[in-house]
């Protein structure tokens, strides 16, 4: 499983976009971007998922680089019940495990 | 309304003692896991199961074992728990065909004395 790179912290104002970025410079032609994230005192919860290209869901949007080596989760107008650790996982579409990294740690302020 | 519940929510055990800790799921998925949680890390996988009756190991199922007893009950078991077993311990499922999409419960924070 291709390991992850993420910053392991960022900080936003509520109403900007933030950006979250991850590089996977080993990700194999099978495998998948997946995007969890998670609050204080509770368990992960899915955001999106992406092959390629640029996905866009209800939470966030993801955009994948044309080499797949880098993503960037991109969350608009952020507010403070966004501030949670957000990780970034790459799998194989086929694969059950889940591999969390130390993640990236977002501070919203007011 | 929760689709993957845990009980209890908190425990403190005793060194040596047996834990049970208990994870129940709605969402009729095949696919149930244990993660522990160290304070400030990701998550670990210890022992997942695909169907009722059987369980597999994870990447650290040392100490633990666990008991699927049907589709929807998912249990890990620390027969002799110890110190450093001192952790969040959270349960997941996913649906057959979208690994991936792990729907996590709430956790359970065991405290081991």
């Amino acid at each position: 499983l291709a390991k992850t790179t993420q910053p392991p912290s960022m900080e936003a104002y509520e109403g900007q976009e933030v950006n979250v970025s991850c590089s996977h410079t080993n990700i194999a032609t099978s495998e998948y971007i997946y995007w969890y994230r998670q609050v204080p005192h509770q368990g992960p919860q899915f955001i999106i998922q992406g092959y390629k290209d640029y996905v866009v869901n209800e939470v966030a949007s993801l955009f994948i680089s044309a080499d797949r080596k880098l993503s960037t989760l991109s969350l608009p107008w952020v507010s403070l019940r966004d501030a949670a650790v957000y990780y970034c996982i790459v799998g194989g579409s086929g694969s059950w495990q889940l591999i969390f990294g130390s993640g990236t740690q977002l501070t919203v302020m007011p | 309304e929760a689709a993957v519940t845990q009980s209890p929510r908190s425990k403190v055990a005793v060194t040596g003692g047996k834990v049970t800790l208990s994870c129940h799921q709605t969402n009729n998925h095949d696919y149930m896991y244990w993660y522990r949680q160290d304070t400030g890390h990701g998550l670990r996988l210890i022992h997942y199961s695909y169907v009722a009756d059987s369980t597999e190991k994870g990447d650290i199922p040392d100490g633990y074992k666990a008991s699927r007893p049907s589709q929807e009950n998912f249990s890990l078991i620390l027969e002799l728990a110890s110190l450093s077993q001192t952790a969040v311990y959270f349960c997941a499922s996913s649906d057959w065909g979208n690994y991936a999409e792990q729907f996590f419960g709430p956790g359970t924070r065991l405290t081991v004395l």
